[in-house]
């Protein structure tokens, strides 16, 4: 069964400071997909980024990087120079490729991450 | 526009009824989705559909209804049976499994 933790319920910092979100995942199967949403205030998840699971590249995006590493199951989030506007809750999701799951996709618990001016 | 539509944005109802809510999509996506969110307790995935006619329960079914005779609609009904049914449902839908889903902008259901 596949399964998504996201162990940090709240993060507040101060604006400029960096800050990681983490995500750690199970799966059974060898072929999955990672995601990151940003839900704001407004309610609507926006989606932020994709990752399968033989990409194991890093990825910078702006203040934004992904950290995949597949050895301990993680796909980290931090944000660089934090911002105002970056407070919002943060969700991690897992999609499987292929068996009973097929389809499925499961998300964290999220965390709320505030930026404090 | 192209997009997922969920409407009511509120919806208020009496312990005891059965409520729909509708979540239609027109961006030609086979998947779609349920999902309940409270706080704290991140998206839960309540059932799943892949294709026309097809679906799956997800990890919260009981007390949830749904069907998917159309591709571009998946309406859920919550049932008498759901007994904490007040929460916030998002709908998504994608393309395929290896795609990020798309959602709507949610439904608030408050059941008094």
């Amino acid at each position: 069964a596949q399964k998504v933790t996201q162990a940090q319920t709240e993060i507040s910092v101060v604006e400029k400071e960096d800050v990681t979100l983490d995500c750690v995942y199970e799966t059974r199967d060898t072929t999955y997909y990672l995601f990151w949403y940003k839900q704001p205030p407004s309610g609507e998840l926006v989606f932020l980024i994709r990752r399968n699971s033989f990409d194991e590249q890093n990825e910078i995006s702006g203040r934004y990087s992904w950290n995949f590493q597949k050895s301990t199951s993680s796909f980290n989030f931090t944000i660089t120079a934090s911002q105002v506007v970056d407070s919002a809750v943060y969700f991690c999701a897992l999609s499987e490729a292929g068996g009973t799951s097929y389809g499925k996709l499961t998300f964290g618990q999220g965390t709320i991450l505030t930026v404090h001016p | 526009d192209g997009g997922i539509t969920q409407s009511p944005k509120y919806l208020f109802r009496k312990e005891g009824q059965n409520v729909t809510l509708s979540c239609e999509q027109n961006l030609n996506h086979d998947a779609m989705y349920w999902y309940r969110q409270d706080p704290g307790q991140g998206l839960r995935l309540i059932y799943y559909s892949q294709i026309v006619n097809d679906f799956q329960k997800g990890d919260i079914a009981e007390g949830y209804s749904v069907s998917r005779e159309k591709k571009e609609s998946f309406p859920l009904t919550v049932t008498s049976a759901q007994k904490n049914p007040t929460a916030f449902y998002l709908c998504a839908s994608r393309p395929q499994v290896n795609t990020e889903a798309f959602f709507g902008q949610g439904t608030r259901l408050t059941v008094v």
